[in-house]
């Protein structure tokens, strides 16, 4: 069974960061390619990341490009993202997700139930 | 930025009866190479995230219900509920992944 469990959310001050990391399990964590998506409660979805299944191929949302870095570790099945100098607006609860191929172009096949993450002073 | 919208913003059907959702995107999201549309649909019901339903457009994902289908080239799609049950009362999202990856606003399904 495929299992996307993310940790690290939690209450930041604005200007501080924050590292939202994605244990994964039941799958070849290193044949696909993973995404982190986020959304407002109650509202939409918003895509903020993506990794090719070696990191050799990155992508970022304009709302977040300069500020966050994606990463994984294949060794470990683990993915990550990295959000500096956070905002009111990336308040949100960000998704770990499984793409179902290796590229960043792909369906989005599986995913985590969700860390909160909010941006408040 | 490739640009998905949706419509309705929301709906209600009746049990049994019809649902169409329509998604269209800015440009074009057919690859002329394979012949595929980037284009996927997603359930999401409260307290839960997406779940996949529809991809390539059309593709029903394993174990998806066959009252489920998608269909549409270019840059105008639809999901389909051919019989709508209680249990489809969710928010449905269209998504693009031709061009980075953007959705849709999504469409709030209820019961009539």
């Amino acid at each position: 069974e495929v299992q996307l469990v993310e940790s690290g959310g939690g209450l930041v001050e604005p200007g501080r960061s924050l590292r939202l990391s994605c244990a994964t399990s039941g799958f070849s964590f290193d044949d696909y390619a993973m995404h982190w998506v986020r959304q407002v409660p109650g509202k939409g979805l918003e895509w903020v990341a993506g990794i090719s299944w070696n990191s050799a191929g990155k992508g970022y949302a304009d709302s977040v490009k300069g500020r966050c870095t994606i990463s994984r570790d294949n060794a470990k099945n683990s993915l990550y993202l990295e959000m500096n100098s956070l905002r009111v607006d990336d308040t949100a609860l960000y998704y770990c997700v499984k793409e179902q191929g290796r590229t960043e172009a792909g369906p989005l096949d599986y995913w985590g139930q969700g860390i909160l993450v909010t941006v408040s002073s | 930025d490739i640009v998905m919208t949706q419509s309705p913003d929301s709906l209600a059907v009746s049990l049994g009866e019809r649902a169409t959702i329509n998604c269209r995107s800015s440009q074009s999201i057919l690859y002329s190479s394979n012949n595929k549309n980037y284009l996927a649909w997603f359930q999401q019901k409260p307290g839960q995230p997406p779940k996949l339903l529809i991809y390539w457009a059309s593709i029903r994902e394993s174990g998806v219900p066959d009252r489920f289908s998608g269909s549409g080239s270019g840059t105008d799609f639809t999901l389909t509920i051919s019989s709508l049950q209680a249990e489809d009362v969710a928010v449905y999202y269209c998504q693009q992944y031709y061009s980075s990856h953007t959705f849709g606003q999504g469409t709030n399904l209820e019961i009539k």
